[in-house]
């Protein structure tokens, strides 16, 4: 069974950081893509951030590029999510979610977690 | 930059009922058009990919269609647990999500 679960969210100030994990069991992690989607309070599904199995190829979403750092450790079946200068609106409930496995889908999210809360507020 | 808009926002219907979503691209993403569905406290789940492909353990009451900028997804006959709401995504570039489509009971 495919399991995908998050931890580092928590209550941060503007402009600190933070560092978001995805623990992955059930699926050999060095296979597929692993991507971040956020979702604010209310809101709709926004796309983060998205790694390639062999970290070769990485995309962010341009309200977070330059501020946001994707990374995974395969040895460690591992997914992160580094997060300077938070801004109030990067609150959100954040999920992992798996990358398809069938050819050419890799951007579209088969598994997800159950998120972790990232509030941004002084 | 492609924007992604769903139609309608909310969308009244009754069990038993046909239910027809809408996702519109600003340019062509070609087949490359995933549906979620998302309950409340619940993370989204994958239903359709390459615009028709149901994922895995999928019903076959849902189906999409379409190709280039205008995609549908259609629930044949609603049931109780359908009641949610729905994404549309374009994967011919980096992700994106339209702003969902709300399915509620009539």
């Amino acid at each position: 069974e495919v399991q995908l679960v998050e931890s580092g969210g928590g209550l941060v100030q503007p402009g600190r950081s933070l560092r978001l994990s995805c623990a992955a069991s059930g699926f050999t992690f060095d296979d597929y893509a692993m991507h971040w989607v956020r979702q604010a309070p209310g809101k709709g599904l926004e796309w983060v951030s998205g790694i390639s199995w062999n970290s070769g190829s990485i995309g962010y979403a341009d309200s977070v590029k330059g501020r946001f750092t994707i990374s995974r450790d395969n040895a460690k079946n591992s997914l992160y999510l580094q997060m300077n200068s938070l801004r109030a609106e990067d609150t959100a409930l954040y999920y992992c979610a798996k990358g398809h496995a069938a050819v050419g889908a890799t951007l579209v999210m088969d598994y997800w977690g159950q998120g972790t809360l990232v509030t941004v507020s002084s | 930059e492609i924007v992604m808009t769903q139609s309608p926002a909310t969308l009244s219907v009754s069990p038993g009922e046909r239910a027809t979503l809408s996702c519109r691209a600003s340019q062509s993403v070609s087949s490359n058009l995933a549906w979620y569905q998302q309950k409340p406290g619940q993370a989204p789940r994958l239903l359709i990919y390459g615009a028709s492909t149901r994922a895995t353990g999928i019903p076959a009451r849902f189906s999409g269609s379409g190709s280039g900028t205008e995609f549908t997804l259609t629930i044949s006959s609603l049931q109780s647990e359908d009641f949610a709401v729905y994404y549309c995504q374009q994967y011919n570039n980096w992700p994106l999500f339209g702003g969902g489509t709300k399915v509620e009971i009539k």
